[in-house]
């Protein structure tokens, strides 16, 4: 079974550059989320989607990022424009459906480093 | 909101050790996983349980959904274990809570 994949795996922008990450979950997983992983810390859940809606987006900087899911498959996050705060790994997971009780799976993870 | 709490924050064992990594939360869930992240980010599932114990080659996971606490011990432990584990309660609709990790060096 293909995993979860997402590109580039490395970026270094300069600060007010814009980024996007591309996210292509395993087929037939109607959940996506991306996260937001410092270094040092845990990952924080920055969106999260149901097919191509939009379930938790509360810890988006809407002013910053937007994510869309078209067609309820792939997904990509953007950042327009980049801060050095937004250095850190971004994280693609999905799962088969959104219940507590199904197992998430994990993309490599996207590497941005912002200069 | 999930309170995660991770422990050993840090832990440098040698080869061979029994392994044991806790975590504590504050909200209930129905399940838990147990996460392992390699330097370059990628995260990787090794466990998600919802009672119990489960066991995958040298790792053992268990959680007392009642007490809200879960363990991930390594026996034998060797190097390529080394790796920061993390513990995320939860998913779903309210999406996986992270523990801040724990990082865990194996010297040989």
């Amino acid at each position: 079974e293909a995993g979860v994949a997402q590109s580039p795996r490395y970026k270094i922008i300069e600060k007010r550059q814009s980024v996007a990450f591309w996210c292509n979950p395993i087929s037939g997983h109607a959940t996506l989320y991306w996260y937001q992983q410092i270094l040092g810390q845990g990952p924080k859940l920055l969106i999260q989607f149901q097919n191509n809606g939009v379930v938790d987006d509360s810890q988006l900087p809407k002013d910053r990022f937007s994510a869309e899911r078209l067609k309820g498959v792939d997904s990509t996050l953007k950042i327009q424009p980049a801060k050095l705060e937004d250095s850190a790994v971004y994280l693609c997971a999905s799962s088969l459906v959104g219940s507590q009780d199904t197992e998430a799976f994990f993309g490599q993870g996207t590497r941005l480093t912002v200069v | 909101k999930n309170e995660v709490e991770q422990s050993p924050q840090n832990l440098t064992a040698q080869e061979g050790e029994f392994i044991t990594i806790n975590c504590s939360y504050s909200v209930g869930i129905s399940a838990l996983h147990w996460l392992q992240q390699h330097p370059g980010g990628g995260i990787v599932s090794l466990f998600m349980l919802s009672s119990g114990k489960k066991k995958h080659g040298r790792l053992i996971a268990t959680i007392n959904i009642q007490e809200k606490h879960s363990s991930l011990h390594i026996t034998a432990s060797h190097p390529r274990d080394s790796a920061v584990y993390i513990c995320a309660p939860g998913g779903g609709a309210d999406g996986l809570t992270f523990g801040k990790g724990t990082h865990l060096i194996i010297q040989p």
